[in-house]
């Protein structure tokens, strides 16, 4: 069965580094997302890309955060200058129609 | 979207039927009632959903009221490995974003 990849699985990081974090979704999809969850609290929702854009964006996705789908198969969430609030788990997930199937997350850790 | 509530927790003995309720009082007639669970800190696993029917797929079935007040989300033969959060959302599925709630933390026992 197809199913969401997330690349690294960890990341640690200094505060102030960029990071790239990056996905690949099931290959037919044509909506892409990105979540976070701080640990011990709910997953939120951070920003959806369609037809090479960004749809919705949420309050926590400011101008330190990029998303970008540079060739078929990848989309990728930068973020330009790491703080120490964003050590959290990101989860990508991707929908053909409606139900989104989400990845098993990259582990961010800013020191 | 409509606001869901389900209980905190909820525990389940192996073998058993495990069933988590959920109500959506002020679900609109295009939302569906859509399920996800989450196993400690992997990402967020699709079971199922439903508009009006009853639904059943091979991980659960999903059992929502006449007047789409209410659901329940029935694994029919709990194992320790749905040991997890539970996730009851209503959702119009435009492709929006997906709300989380605190969701229902099932375990199972031995």
């Amino acid at each position: 069965e197809p199913e969401v990849t997330q690349t690294p699985s960890h990341q640690v990081t200094q505060m102030g580094q960029e990071v790239i974090l990056r996905c690949v979704p099931i290959s037919n999809h044509l909506y892409f997302y990105w979540y976070r969850q701080i640990l011990g609290q709910k997953v939120e929702f951070l920003v959806s890309f369609y037809n090479n854009e960004i749809s919705e964006k949420s309050e926590i996705f400011d101008d330190q955060f990029s998303v970008e789908r540079p060739d078929g198969s990848n989309f990728t969430l930068k973020i330009r200058s790491t703080k120490l609030e964003d050590s959290a788990m990101y989860f990508c997930a991707s929908s053909f129609r409606e139900t989104q199937y989400f990845g098993p997350g990259t582990r961010l850790l800013v020191l | 979207d409509a606001k869901t509530t389900q209980p905190t927790s909820m525990d389940c003995a192996e073998g058993r039927a495990a069933n988590l309720p959920c109500n959506h009082s002020t679900i609109s007639g295009n939302e569906y009632v859509y399920w996800y669970r989450q196993i400690h800190s992997q990402g967020p696993q699709y079971i199922i959903h439903g508009l009006k029917n009853n639904e059943t797929n091979e991980m659960a079935s999903l059992i929502i009221t006449e007047d789409r007040k209410s659901s329940t989300l029935i694994l029919p033969h709990a194992t320790l490995r749905d040991t997890a959060v539970y996730y009851c959302i209503a959702w119009k599925t435009s492709y929006d974003k997906v709300i989380f709630g605190p969701g229902t933390s099932l375990s199972v026992i031995p």
